[in-house]
């Protein structure tokens, strides 16, 4: 089953905990991309990665942090330093050429309480 | 800096009427501009590029470097394109995809 996917789907922490969000690819795309959607505000770009071992901040990094050591995995981590982290998270996937679409997860839903 | 903007949240139109969802950009270079759209309790998916210049589902859109705008349109709306919808941005210098604040897009019978 190919594609681009995300886990959990629901997530649950308290505050002050960090908690890491998986997104996952086997379309072999270079560049990965993680964005926060809220109502009324679209998505938001965190944090973007165009190869392996590289990533740069998106319009709304603070409070997050990724890595991109493998090619198919970017996952992103929310800290405690996030001050709304209550959010639904979207990762997507490219191949990196030009005017190529984006592969989309499900999204997760992330709660904190 | 990259910008995308969509004015209007909410669209609301009658089956057969018109649609032109709008979307103004900025950015200083020669952009790649997408339309996607998210169907209820479906994943967001690509609807056209500009690039392309096709037409799907019956919806057209035309890059206007003058206007900066990039709208979508489609000269008689159904029900079943009831959706939110995101105009996005990647800008030439590679990476970057920015998308706005989406609208939402709602067919009545």
């Amino acid at each position: 089953d190919g594609g681009i996917t995300q886990s959990p789907k629901y997530l649950f922490r308290k505050e002050g905990q960090n908690v890491t969000l998986s997104c996952e690819q086997n379309l072999n795309h270079d560049a990965m991309y993680w964005y926060r959607q809220d109502p009324g505000q679209g998505l938001r770009l965190i944090y973007y990665s165009q190869i392996v071992n590289d990533f740069q901040k998106g319009d709304i990094a603070e409070g997050y942090s990724v890595s991109r050591e493998k090619k198919e995995s970017f996952p992103l981590t929310v800290t405690s330093a996030q001050k709304n982290p209550t959010a639904f998270y979207l990762c997507a996937s490219r191949s990196g050429t030009a005017n190529t679409e984006a592969f989309f997860g499900q999204g997760t839903r992330l709660t904190v309480v | 800096a990259q910008r995308v903007t969509q004015p209007e949240k909410l669209l609301s139109v009658f089956k057969g009427a018109p649609v032109e969802l709008k979307c103004n950009y900025s950015y200083s270079g020669s952009p790649e501009l997408f339309w996607y759209v998210q169907y209820s309790r479906q994943r967001l998916q690509l609807l056209l590029r500009h690039i392309s210049r096709e037409s799907i589902k019956g919806f057209t859109a035309d890059l206007n470097k003058g206007e900066t705008s990039f709208h979508l349109k489609k000269p008689f709306a159904q029900e079943e394109d009831s959706a939110m919808y995101y105009c996005a941005l990647m800008g030439n210098q590679g990476g970057k995809l920015i998308f706005g604040q989406g609208t939402e897009l709602s067919v009545k019978p």
